[in-house]
This record gives C-alpha cells, sequence and structure tokens, in this order.
C-alpha cells in the first residue's frame, strides 16, 4: 500500500452540487497531480500542484479547480455537477520532477444522479 | 501531442503462462518515459515497470519486463509466471519529462485462468 490517502472513498451527488474530494500526498512527496478516469477509459489528466500553485492543467471547464496546502495535502473540487463527471477520481503524488516516484491513491469513485 | 494505443480490450491467460500486452506510442519530444500500470477492481494504480527513451536495455522488475522497440514505437509489456493474482486492468502510459503529466491508454484487461 502506498501512503496517499483519498477521501472519502465513494460519493453519491445530485447534478449541479458541488463536490470536494482530498487527497494526502505521500510522505516526502511535493507535488499532487489530478485525474479523472470514466467507466472503461483510461485516467485523463485534470491539472497538478506544486507549491500551492497549480502547474499544469488538461483540458477540463473552470469548474473543475483545486487547492494545494502547505502539508502537501490537495482538494479537487467540482462545481455544477453534471452526469458526465462520474468516474474515478485518482490523486497522485510525487517529488517534482520525478514522475517514476509517483504513487497512486486508491481514487474516489463519484457517481451524480 | 502524445498519444498511447492499447489494441487489447482483454486477454486471458493460463496460470504459470506467459503473457504480452501491446502498447504503441506517439510523441515528437526526443526525450520521454514509458510506464506500465496495475489496477486491480480496488482501483489504486500499482506502479509496475518504467522505460526511459535513451535506456540501452530494455527494463525489468522480477516477473515483470519491458520490450521496448524504439523504431516501432512500442513498448509492450512482457509477463511471465502469470498468477491468479495478475488479474486486473494495465494501463501503459508515457510523459515527456518529469514534470509533464502522464498519458494514458485505454488499457488491457487480464484474465489468467487456474
Amino acid at each position: 500500500e502506498t501512503g496517499v490517502t483519498q477521501s472519502p472513498t465513494h460519493l453519491i451527488k445530485t447534478r449541479g452540487q458541488q463536490v470536494t474530494l482530498r487527497c494526502s500526498s505521500q510522505s516526502g512527496h511535493n507535488t499532487v497531480s489530478w485525474y479523472q478516469q470514466a467507466l472503461g477509459q483510461g485516467p485523463q489528466f485534470i491539472f497538478q500542484y506544486y507549491r500551492e500553485e497549480e502547474n499544469g492543467r488538461g483540458n477540463f471547464p473552470p469548474r473543475f479547480s483545486g487547492l494545494q496546502f502547505p502539508n502537501y495535502s490537495s482538494e479537487l473540487n467540482v462545481n455544477a455537477l453534471e452526469l458526465d463527471d462520474s468516474a474515478l477520481y485518482l490523486c497522485a503524488s510525487s517529488l517534482w520532477g520525478l514522475n517514476t516516484d509517483a504513487f497512486f491513491g486508491q481514487g474516489t469513485r463519484l457517481t451524480v444522479v | 501531442a502524445q498519444k498511447i494505443t492499447q489494441t487489447q480490450p482483454g486477454m486471458f491467460v493460463q496460470e504459470k503462462e506467459a503473457v504480452t500486452l501491446d502498447c504503441t506510442y506517439d510523441t515528437s519530444d526526443p526525450s520521454y518515459g514509458l510506464f506500465w500500470y496495475k489496477q486491480p477492481s480496488s482501483g489504486e494504480m500499482i506502479f509496475l515497470i518504467y522505460q526511459g527513451s535513451y535506456d540501452q536495455q530494455n527494463a525489468t522488475e522480477g516477473r515483470y519486463s519491458l520490450n521496448f522497440q524504439k523504431a516501432r514505437k512500442s513498448a509492450n509489456l512482457v509477463i511471465s509466471a502469470s498468477q491468479l493474482g495478475d488479474s486486473a486492468m494495465y494501463f501503459c502510459a508515457m510523459s515527456s519529462s518529469g514534470n509533464t503529466p502522464l498519458v494514458f491508454g485505454k488499457g488491457t484487461r487480464l484474465s489468467v485462468i487456474a
């Protein structure tokens, strides 16, 4: 098991609501990346945080936002939820510049009804 | 833009046999890294093996080896002596540097049969 913990593990929300997902990074890691994995697909990059600032963003609308805290943990916020937001959300922590050292959490499975 | 293609949606292998999972990639970057991850039903992505584009030798990690053919832009994963616990989704991924995000393929579901 890695030291990356995501909460909650499962979540059901109604269309139009807002959701916050949380990720604690591996000890010693300073970078957190978030990915969305729709059913039957590979993960898609949402954004990355380093030193509490967003550093790179994939093709996701502004209603997907995030935060990184001084202890390197991170949050993913999604506003105005849509049915297509239903997916497994994965966070990965790493040291800046070392993708080979990335560890993933077990994910948060979000269902929007 | 980078792209990963995994053409095998599902594969079956007999326990104790070897299996090859295919991965082709496309990139214009001269320096890049190729990754393989295992995703059990629990959802966590488990890192298996890494190959750098300038590595001269194919990467190996225990029962996992990566058959890297740069000219063909392929990075196939070979699992030797398959075990029932190897049943999972397997994803090939790449990044152009240590800071850039991983680009994943659609994955291959491997089922190991007793």
